[in-house]
């Protein structure tokens, strides 16, 4: 079975601080994949990896960053949080092409 | 502009009877589909797939019938169970492309 983690289920922060989200997976996949999930806007693509150190926008990348240094973990960087970044946070995985693995969520609120 | 819309943001069933969750596209180089199940508080998990060179494709309760003429697609859940009660996302994506493109959702409510 393919696992995908998330370092944590919920996380509350202050505006302006720095956040790190981080996700790992075990099935050696190829893509990895950051959403966050809002009421009514369903899953919306931030930031997306076909390899290590590679990196592309998805349809909502302002605010974020990510880093992929080794092929099994994907991070997702708040470089200074803000309120309206208060979210559902969702990786994924998966091999070239195909269906998707995601992870349990990371619940961030920030105040 | 959305490529996938699932306009329906929510559906009642009762238990037993058949859940029909629709989805319509309009990128036409969308060949592969997909449909996503989520519960509160978890992570989507896959449900089941159709490629475009089919038009239904069938794994026990769950049946996906994809009608390209009419960019349409949907999802037959028979019978339904309380236990289907979540958020359904449709998907889609072109065959190389690793990205997929969600729809918004639909909150199906199966009652006993």
């Amino acid at each position: 079975d393919v696992k995908v983690t998330q370092s944590s289920r919920y996380l509350v922060k202050r505006t302006g601080e720095k956040v790190f989200l981080e996700c790992v997976q075990d099935m050696d996949h190829e893509n990895m994949f950051w959403y966050r999930q809002d009421p009514g806007l369903g899953l919306r693509l931030i930031y997306f990896s076909y390899d290590v150190k590679m990196k592309e926008k998805g349809d909502i990348p302002e605010g974020y960053s990510v880093s992929r240094e080794k092929k099994e973990r994907f991070s997702l960087i708040l470089e200074s949080a803000s309120t309206n970044q208060t979210s559902m946070y969702l990786c994924a995985s998966s091999l070239r092409t195909g269906e998707q693995y995601f992870g349990p969520g990371t619940r961030l609120t920030v105040t | 502009d959305q490529q996938v819309k699932q306009n329906s943001p929510s559906l009642s069933v009762q238990e037993g009877r058949i859940s029909i969750l629709n989805c319509d596209y309009t990128n036409s180089m969308f060949d592969y589909f997909l449909w996503y199940k989520k519960y509160p508080a978890e992570g989507p998990t896959f449900l089941i797939s159709i490629s475009s060179i089919k038009d239904k494709n069938e794994d026990g309760r769950f049946t996906v019938f994809l009608n390209k003429s009419a960019k349409h697609l949907s999802l037959h859940i028979v019978p339904s169970q309380p236990g289907d009660s979540a958020v359904y996302f449709c998907a889609a994506s072109i065959s190389g492309y690793s990205t997929l493109t969600f729809g918004k959702g639909t909150m199906l409510l199966v009652s006993p």
